[in-house]
């Protein structure tokens, strides 16, 4: 049973459209990641949150908005894509603030692409 | 190894070879984290090493850390086909619970 789900998986979007990508995690976790991974590259951090109500920038938050609306669910969105936000983007859910070592649990990845 | 300004970094072995990966950070932590992610999947925890700890061993995995040099390893014996993926050392996650991952070792074992 799959504790962190992304939807959609595969997106295709026009420039200047708006996207958002969902994320439900089940693990009842408080904190929720948005990260995006580019071809030989590492994961990048673009919003995070502590709980509902909560969104923080992460080091790339650049045209990028997050939402997180309940404990379950936080989403990513894009107003106006641009093709350099062609990525793959994944999010996670992890432990409270504080906690020393805090796992991250990561969805299969939404993979987007901007024509 | 991974981190700062280097790529992504790439290994290929014969399965039943001995590897180890390497990874160095530039800001200071008590924990390091290695993850591992296989094609078209999400990363997933295999281990996690405390600066107490120094060296950490989980089946075929060993990770050690040296916080004097910044540094942290993660060795698997006796390689399989389906270690075959992208290794990730992360650091942080202590304070904000955020994590930053290195660029990454791709790991190909041949069978």
């Amino acid at each position: 049973e799959a504790a962190v789900t992304q939807s959609p998986r595969n997106k295709v979007a026009v420039t200047g459209g708006k996207v958002t990508l969902s994320c439900n995690q089940t693990n009842n976790h408080n904190n929720m990641y948005w990260y995006r991974q580019d071809t030989g590259h590492g994961l990048r951090l673009i919003h995070y949150s502590y709980g509902a109500g909560s969104t923080e920038k992460g080091d790339i938050p650049d045209g990028y908005k997050a939402s997180r609306p309940s404990q379950e669910n936080f989403s990513l969105i894009l107003e106006l894509a641009t093709p350099s936000q062609t990525s793959v983007y994944f999010c996670a859910s992890g432990g409270d603030r504080g906690q020393s070592g805090n796992t991250l649990y990561f969805g299969e990845g939404s993979r987007l692409i901007v024509v | 190894s991974q981190w700062g300004e280097e790529n992504l970094q790439a290994l290929s072995i014969q399965e039943g070879e001995d590897v180890t990966m390497n990874c160095s950070y530039k800001t200071y932590t008590t924990v390091v984290q290695w993850y591992r992610q296989k094609s078209g999947k999400g990363p997933a925890q295999l281990i996690l090493i405390r600066s107490n700890e120094r060296e950490k061993r989980s089946g075929r995995l060993r990770a050690t850390l040296d916080t004097s040099s910044q540094s942290s390893s993660l060795s698997i014996t006796g390689t399989l086909a389906t270690d075959t993926a992208v290794y990730f050392c992360a650091t942080g996650g202590t304070n904000t619970g955020k994590l930053t991952f290195g660029d990454g070792t791709v790991l190909t074992v041949k069978p």
